[in-house]
């Protein structure tokens, strides 16, 4: 069974830096076609992807917000972590890490079929 | 940067109704790289359509998928009262960036 689940803090002050991470099980990170992506959701609104990393550390960003965002995969510990740096009541959302979905035949195709439950962050003083 | 417009924004029915949920691409998407999602209220994303039409695992065969280019739909044959959420659609095929979700259709009693 594959599960993930996204840790961190619940609360951050402005202009730190957020640090999330996702830890996966019942998939390896490294796994041949293996992706995992971030994506938010403000409280009330759309979901919003910020960034991905392939089994190979092939990364991709939102490029909107690429400036602040970094996405790290730690194989060993069957982990991704992804960092936001220079956080703004704006980053206040719940954080979802999501599986590609297995199976895409094209490289490029990204998709996600298991979710994290999320984890809710706000940024305020 | 393809932006997806979903209509209506949010939609009023009955159990048992038809619900057809559109989602309009600002460019072609490539290879009709498409998927739909389910949310219910502080729940997770539920992917129910990928590649615009085929149904995801153990998804109900009254979701169904179709469309192609620009336009896309997401119909639900015969509501259940489970089915009432909000509905995204989500575009892989681009490459910079890789995916864009659309703003979302909420499908209400």
């Amino acid at each position: 069974q594959i599960t993930l689940k996204e840790s961190g803090p619940a609360l951050i002050k402005p202009t730190q830096t957020l640090t999330l991470t996702c830890s996966l099980s019942g998939v390896s990170v490294d796994s041949y076609d293996m992706g995992v992506g971030w994506i938010r959701q403000p409280p009330g609104k759309a979901l919003e992807w910020l960034a991905f990393v392939y089994f190979n550390d092939d990364k991709r960003y939102d490029l909107s917000l690429m400036s602040r965002l970094r996405i790290a995969m730690d194989a060993p510990k069957n982990q991704v972590v992804l960092t936001v740096t220079n956080v703004d009541p704006a980053d206040t959302a719940t954080y979802f890490c999501a599986r590609r979905a297995g199976g895409i035949k094209s490289y490029g195709a990204i998709y996600f079929d298991f979710w994290g439950p999320g984890i809710l962050v706000t940024v305020s003083s | 940067e393809i932006v997806l417009t979903q209509s209506p924004g949010s939609l009023s029915l009955s159990p048992g109704d038809r619900a057809t949920l559109s989602c309009r691409a600002s460019q072609s998407v490539s290879n009709n790289y498409l998927a739909w999602y389910q949310q219910k209220p502080g729940q997770t994303p539920r992917l129910l359509i990928y590649h615009a039409s085929n149904r995801a695992t153990d998804i109900p065969a009254r979701f169904s998928g179709s469309g192609s280019g620009t336009d896309f739909t997401l119909t639900i044959s015969a509501l259940e009262p489970e089915d009432f959420a909000v509905y995204y659609c989500q575009q892989y095929g681009s490459t910079l960036p890789p995916m864009t979700f659309g703003p979302g259709t909420r499908v209400e009693i």
